[in-house]
């Protein structure tokens, strides 16, 4: 079973941020949490990922509660093609191998 | 990054028939995944491609179904044997090269059973 929970949907103006938030609250100590978008019939994009640090890269902004037991992703300037379903998802170690477990996601639509 | 070529991208099948999915990557990889992504649902593990051995699957998911092979670090199939409507779905493959490192995904194989 997935260890996270969403909103099953979010909607933002075009422009501003987007901001996701997810929970993880069972998540053990050297478990990451990554987030993926899947745009329409194509297969998950990798967006950002972390351990306890806040992070950033060209896509995204991930920010970490202290207790690791939320996140929230940050899409600075949202455009239209944001849209899509993004899959927050912490890694878990099953019979010795990394496996990403995909919950629900959150459906985000960026409003012109 | 990791360039995954899946094959074919889409086919319609007869039902009691086997289709067997093609993942090719351009680079070696330490893991390759198999998901289903049933309509308008999310992404379900099916299982682990080993190399040179049995692959590991999900609760669910058997081995007679769902056959994988991984002969080398680039290549991996899924077979959907027997099939039924039911198994429509987009089946993807997923790799992922070392220890905490993103995983890469196919663009996914849209089966239809009618």
């Amino acid at each position: 079973d997935a260890k996270t929970t969403q909103p099953p949907s979010m909607d933002c103006a075009e422009g501003r941020a987007a901001n996701l938030p997810c929970n993880h609250s069972t998540i053990s100590g050297n478990e990451y949490v990554y987030w993926y978008r899947q745009i329409h019939s194509q297969g998950p994009q990798y967006i950002i990922h972390g351990l306890k640090n806040n992070e950033t890269n060209e896509m995204a902004s991930l920010i970490i509660t202290e207790d690791r037991k939320s996140s929230t992703l940050i899409l600075p300037h949202a455009t239209l093609r944001d849209t899509a379903v993004y899959y927050c998802i912490v890694r878990v170690l099953i019979q010795g191998a990394q496996k990403l477990v995909f919950g629900q996601g959150t459906r985000l639509t960026i409003n012109p | 990054s990791a360039v995954i070529s899946q094959k074919p991208s889409r086919d319609i099948c007869q039902r009691g028939t086997s289709l067997t999915i093609q993942c090719q990557v351009d680079s070696q990889v330490t893991m390759m995944f198999w998901y289903r992504q049933q309509p308008g649902q999310s992404l379900t593990l099916i299982a682990t491609a080993n190399q040179g051995s049995e692959a590991t699957y999900e609760s669910g998911f058997v081995i007679d179904k769902f056959p994988i092979s991984r002969p080398n670090l680039t290549f991996s199939t899924l077979t959907v044997s027997n099939m039924s409507p039911e198994d429509s779905s987009i089946y993807l493959c997923s790799v992922v090269r070392g220890w905490n490192t993103e995983a890469f995904f196919g663009q996914g194989t849209r089966l239809t059973v009618v």
